[in-house]
């Protein structure tokens, strides 16, 4: 079956420090890729996404490539700010078949500090 | 443009009880989710609806949990009777059509005692 993995949190980083959040995933088809984040208070919300090998998803400074040699979609920022403080979730849809809910890794919170 | 409304926002109940969850889609969505996010975990996807068809229901615990769709456009999710391990948020999506983006709605947070 699919499956996402995605690095424990919390991650507590200073301002400006560059981030990244780990994610593999596992999938029987080939797989469209997603980040999406919830800040507190509000509902998830779609971050950024990739649907194909090395394409390279982007959105609000984040930045995401797809690569399907490590089966990774790493988060990267390179400046961090207190306003980027939520939770992170890796996600995938597989393809065809017209079913496309959401397969989502555990959730990375992460904390920036003044 | 409004948003995918949700009510109500939180429920407590005994277990063995059972509730219903109401979910409005963004109009002119097609496709609707229901998704269980227990704490410390990722959504899970329990039931997608196509219009007023189910697309794919494997994940929904058939013997306890019940979701339709009868017009196409709003959803109710029940549980009956509820169980301590129910405890959870339970996300509402909506999306155009399969394969777009979904988009979320603030929740329901459930509490079986």
């Amino acid at each position: 079956g699919n499956s996402v993995t995605q690095m424990e949190g919390p991650v507590t980083l200073s301002e400006e420090a560059f981030l990244t959040i780990n994610c593999t995933y596992t999938a029987t088809g080939y797989p469209s890729l997603f980040w999406y984040v919830q800040y507190p208070g509000e509902g998830l919300q779609l971050l950024l996404k990739a649907t194909k090998a090395d394409d390279k998803g982007s959105n609000k400074g984040f930045e995401a490539t797809y690569r399907k040699e490590t089966t990774s979609f790493h988060l990267e920022k390179g400046s961090v700010q207190v306003s980027d403080s939520a939770v992170y979730f890796c996600a995938l849809v597989d393809s065809g078949g017209g079913a496309d809910g959401l397969t989502f890794g555990k959730g990375t919170h992460l904390i920036i500090q003044p | 443009e409004a948003g995918v409304a949700q009510s109500p926002r939180y429920k407590i109940i005994e277990k063995r009880q059972s509730v219903a969850f109401w979910c409005n889609p963004i109009s002119g969505h097609a496709t609707l989710y229901w998704y269980q996010q227990i704490l410390g975990q990722g959504p899970k996807l329990l039931i997608q609806f196509q219009n007023n068809g189910v697309v794919d229901d494997s994940q929904l615990p058939k013997d306890r949990f019940s979701a339709e769709r009868l017009k196409g456009v709003d959803s109710t999710l029940k549980i009956q009777p509820a169980k301590l391990e129910d405890s959870a948020v339970y996300l509402c999506a909506s999306s155009l059509a399969s394969y777009n983006e979904q988009f979320f709605g603030p929740g329901t947070r459930l509490t079986v005692l």
